[in-house]
C-alpha cells in the first residue's frame, strides 16, 4: 500500500487479557516508531527500531509492553495482561531516515491511523 | 525533559478569519514539525522547520521558528471550513535519535 498500515483498527480487550497489534510500514522505510495518543493528549513516544534493531524502548510504560520488528518490515506491539489505564489510540509511524541523518535531514515521519483500544 | 506546549488548546473562528496557534518547547531542539489531524485519521505532516528564521507556508497555514525564543507559530489566513481538525507541533533532537515529542494539540474548529 501506499501509506503505513495499522490493524485491527479496533481492538475490545477484557482486563488481563493479551493484545497484539500490528503495523505495515511504508515499504523501504528505514525506521519505525511506536506511539501511545490517550484521548485528548498528544502522541507519546514507546519505542523505536532502525531496520530490525531496536534502539530506544525508553518509552514503554511496563515490562507488560514488548515490540518486535524481527526482519526489518512488520513491527508488532504487544501488551500483555492488559489493564484498564492501557486504554488509547496505539500510533506506528514510519521514516526513510535513519537515526543521526544530520541535523538538516527532515526526517519526516508518516503515521497510520492507529489502532483504538479499549480494554474493560 | 524536553516539554512542547501549545496554545490555545480549542479554538472556535469564523469563516475568513485570522488566527495564530503557538508552540514552546522547553529545551533546544533540531526540528519542529507541524501535523494535522482529522478524527479517527493518521496525522498528516504540513511542516518541518529546521534552523531559526524559517518560514514555510501553504495555502492559507504559514509556519515559522524562532529557536532563540523556543518558538513556533502556525498561522491561519482567511480560515475556510475543510482546515478543521486538531494541530499538533512536535519537537526531535538528534541526541534523543528521532523520536518526537509532541505538544497536547490545537482542536481547530471553522464555523460558517
Amino acid at each position: 500500500g501506499a501509506g503505513v498500515s495499522q490493524s485491527p483498527r479496533y481492538k475490545v480487550a477484557k482486563r488481563g487479557q493479551d493484545v497484539a497489534l500490528r503495523c505495515d510500514p511504508i515499504s523501504g522505510h528505514v525506521s519505525l516508531f511506536w506511539y501511545q495518543q490517550a484521548l485528548g493528549q498528544g502522541p507519546e513516544f514507546l519505542t523505536y527500531f532502525q531496520n530490525e534493531a531496536q534502539l530506544d524502548k525508553s518509552g514503554l510504560p511496563s515490562d507488560r509492553f514488548f515490540a518486535e520488528r524481527p526482519e526489518g518490515s512488520v513491527s508488532t506491539l504487544k501488551i500483555q495482561r492488559t489493564q484498564q489505564e492501557d486504554s488509547a489510540v496505539y500510533l506506528c509511524a514510519s521514516s526513510p531516515y535513519r537515526v543521526l541523518a544530520g541535523v538538516g535531514a527532515k526526517n519526516i515521519q508518516y503515521f497510520g491511523a492507529g489502532t483504538r483500544l479499549s480494554v474493560l | 525533559e524536553l516539554k512542547v506546549e501549545q496554545n490555545p488548546l480549542f479554538l472556535s473562528m469564523q469563516e475568513g478569519k485570522n488566527y495564530t496557534i503557538y508552540c514552546n518547547y522547553s529545551t533546544t531542539s533540531d526540528r519542529l514539525y507541524w501535523y494535522r489531524q482529522d478524527p479517527g485519521k493518521s496525522l498528516e505532516s504540513l511542516f518541518v522547520l529546521l534552523s531559526n528564521g524559517a518560514v514555510k507556508q501553504e495555502g492559507r497555514l504559514m509556519a515559522s521558528l524562532d529557536t532563540k525564543a523556543r518558538l513556533s507559530t502556525l498561522h491561519i489566513t482567511a480560515a475556510v471550513h475543510d482546515l478543521s481538525a486538531t494541530y499538533f507541533c512536535a519537537v526531535a533532537k538528534e541526541t534523543s535519535g528521532s523520536r518526537l515529542t509532541f505538544g497536547e494539540g490545537t482542536q481547530l474548529t471553522v464555523n460558517p
